[in-house]
């Protein structure tokens, strides 16, 4: 079974450019998720989607982050404008959505914000 | 406000000199516990899930069990392959969907 699928896998942008990440799950798992990981720090998650719907955004700072799941499979996060603060490993998960399925995760986007 | 602390921060081990982490939490209706490996470079790593004060499971050299207020991964006989971050997460009933609450994960470095 293929994983998640995230690319690219590094980028370096300068503060106030913007960027986009993109994330294919598990062939079949109808929840998606996005999470902020920190050097040092665990996952915070940004925004959850069921199927193509938002089901949880409270920690996704609205004001320049974006994420969309067209079509409930594959998904894009972007950020615009980009501060330092934003350097970070940027994670996708997928799972089945079912009861206490676990959360599949792929390898990330590192992001350095110069 | 849910809370997941993770201890030690680091932890430097002989291969072969068992030890364990801790996971300890603070919430209300603890829906699951959730252990994952994480490399680095890499996403995490499911392991166990935990659901309940009493259980335990195992896989290979780690064993993790679960009260109340905390969990613990113990590690027995580690070798060099056993150096990762373990993470450990929970899902509350109150959260929408399955969101999942991290500790900020204990970097475990098994020396030969």
């Amino acid at each position: 079974e293929a994983g998640v699928a995230q690319s690219p896998r590094y980028k370096i942008i300068e503060k106030r450019q913007s960027v986009a990440f993109w994330c294919n799950p598990i062939s079949g798992h109808a929840t998606l998720y996005w999470y902020q990981q920190i050097l040092g720090q665990g996952p915070k998650l940004l925004i959850q989607f069921q199927n193509n719907g938002v089901v949880d955004d409270s920690q996704l700072p609205k004001d320049r982050f974006s994420a969309e799941r067209l079509k409930g499979v594959d998904s894009t996060l972007k950020i615009q404008p980009a501060k330092l603060e934003d350097s970070a490993v940027y994670l996708c998960a997928s799972s089945s959505g079912q009861g206490n399925q676990p959360q599949h995760f792929g390898d990330g986007t590192r992001l350095s914000i110069l | 406000e849910d809370q997941v602390t993770q201890s030690p921060e680091a932890l430097r081990l002989q291969e072969g000199e068992s030890s364990s982490l801790n996971c300890s939490y603070t919430v209300s209706g603890l829906r699951g516990l959730f252990w994952y490996r994480q490399d680095p470079g890499k996403g995490p790593e499911f392991l166990f899930t935990l659901y309940s004060a009493g259980e335990e499971k195992e896989k290979e050299r780690l064993k993790a069990t679960l009260t109340k207020k905390e969990s613990f991964l113990h590690i027995t006989a580690p070798k060099p392959e056993d150096s990762a971050t373990y993470l450990c997460a929970v899902r509350v009933s109150k959260a929408a969907g399955n969101k999942l609450t991290f500790g900020g994960g204990t970097r475990v470095l098994v020396k030969p």
